[in-house]
């Protein structure tokens, strides 16, 4: 199993409609983040969360909420899918306090909002 | 400004051929850095870090200037499996910013 599960991969919605993007992980990180990723641009933080209790907007959060339900699950949720909003959206994990250590991504999540 | 800029390339090399690209950032508070690869819109995954005296890891060579505030990566001896798209990737405040990536295609 992967350390870090997206899902779902590949999804289709319409504009209006709430959907949930999930992520788990079994690595232990303290430390999650959701970004997306739009040719061109890299990827850019929507939220991110350090632990249970800490919920942090990023760079472009405005139309996404999250929810850390525990230690191991980070969700994203678009309340009202748009079109711009169609990109791949990466989750991923990083061991807290060592900050010279990388991320640990998720396989994505491409999203089309129709 | 960006965060992290990269040229985009793309950069086409015959294999064999050393390629090198640098990548730039803006916050000189920087902590620590990296280079990701990205193969066809997967997932990012972690190439190397980057530190400050420089490293090497098989072909690939990293370096960091801070006074310039640019990063570098060079691939010697280029091979097929090199063609991806490498993200140069800077730690401010326990958060990662990401380059647009430089896509590097490398033909036999």
């Amino acid at each position: 199993d992967a350390d870090v599960t997206q899902t779902p991969r590949n999804r289709i919605t319409k504009t209006g409609k709430r959907i949930m993007l999930e992520c788990s992980q079994t690595k232990g990180h303290d430390r999650m983040y959701w970004y997306r990723q739009d040719p061109g641009l890299g990827l850019r933080l929507i939220y991110y969360s350090f632990d249970v209790k800490d919920i942090n907007k990023g760079e472009i959060s405005d139309g996404y909420s999250v929810s850390r339900q525990a230690q191991a699950k980070f969700s994203l949720s678009l309340e009202s899918a748009i079109p711009n909003q169609t990109a791949l959206y990466f989750c991923a994990t990083q061991r807290p306090q060592l900050t010279n250590y990388g991320y640990t991504f998720g396989s994505g999540t491409r999203l089309t909002v129709v | 400004r960006k965060e992290v800029e990269q040229d985009p390339g793309p950069f086409n090399v015959p294999e064999g051929a050393t390629v090198a690209f640098n990548c730039t950032y803006s916050n000189s508070a920087s902590q620590s850095f990296f280079w990701y690869r990205q193969d066809c819109r997967k997932e990012p995954k972690l190439l190397m870090s980057v530190y400050s005296s420089g490293n090497e890891d098989g072909r690939f060579t990293a370096q960091l200037n801070r006074a310039s505030q640019y990063i570098s990566l060079l691939i010697r001896d280029s091979k097929l499996s090199d063609s991806a798209t490498y993200l140069c990737v800077v730690n401010s405040d326990y958060k990662l910013s990401f380059g647009a990536g430089t896509t590097v295609t490398v033909r036999a």
